[in-house]
């Protein structure tokens, strides 16, 4: 149980195009999603806290008009990445809360030519 | 600014050796601390997780040691195999369940 997915698995768009990524909950439902963002051999960096109903709370520094966050079911989160550019490149992997535990998407290679 | 500091690095550990790493926090406000395991282009695996109040977890080869005075916690994977080679990410947060802060992560090699 508790199996987060993620669509699409990996990406690849063109500069100046926008790109959109799905996290699910499976089998649960989650009123709070997490997107974080990960750089080659680097930690996770925490992006956004997406609550199902409102508006995402964003960490300083994450730009909320360039990655729009929209958590419209308890299901269901999806990250835009709005006007890709290649510094945006990243890999991007969601969580969903269930009970106490987060529990973590397999990640969305994006790479912007 | 890393809330939680994590080391070593990279380790390599012969299979059936004990593998060792460490992490520090500052913020005594954390009370969650969970060890995540994490394989190329896949995303993080919980392993094991323990809260303050306890000075050890032990799940399997898995042990997570808790000081909480010295704001320390460490993972022990006992009889390490090659299967365990992966990155190790320790974390904290205020409460289970919500915005976790990770460590940079421990690449773990172990050879056969």
């Amino acid at each position: 149980g508790a199996v987060v997915s993620q669509h699409p698995s990996w990406v690849i768009c063109k500069s100046g195009t926008s790109v959109k990524i799905e996290c699910r909950s499976l089998d649960f439902q989650a009123t709070t999603m997490f997107w974080y963002r990960q750089f080659p051999k680097q930690s996770l960096m925490l992006m956004a806290t997406s609550n199902e109903g409102s508006k995402a709370t964003y960490e300083q520094g994450v730009e909320k008009d360039k990655f729009l966050i929209n958590h419209a079911s308890l299901t269901l989160s999806t990250l835009t990445v709005t006007s890709a550019h290649p510094e945006d490149s990243s890999f991007y992997i969601c969580s969903a809360r269930l009970r106490q535990t987060q529990y973590f998407g397999p990640g969305t290679r994006l790479l912007v030519l | 600014q890393q809330q939680v500091k994590q080391s070593p690095q990279s380790l390599i550990v012969q299979k059936g050796g004990i593998s060792i790493i460490n992490c520090a926090y500052e913020n005594t406000a954390f009370d969650y601390f969970p060890w995540y395991q994490q394989f190329p282009g896949k995303g993080p695996a919980l392993l094991i997780a323990i809260r303050p109040d306890v000075s050890e977890k032990k799940e399997g080869r898995f042990t997570i040691s808790f000081n909480k005075s010295a704001k320390q916690f460490s993972l022990h994977i006992m009889d390490s195999q090659p299967g365990d080679s992966a990155t190790y990410f320790c974390a904290a947060s205020k409460n289970s369940g919500y915005a976790l802060n990770f460590g940079k992560g421990t690449s773990l090699l172990v050879t056969p």
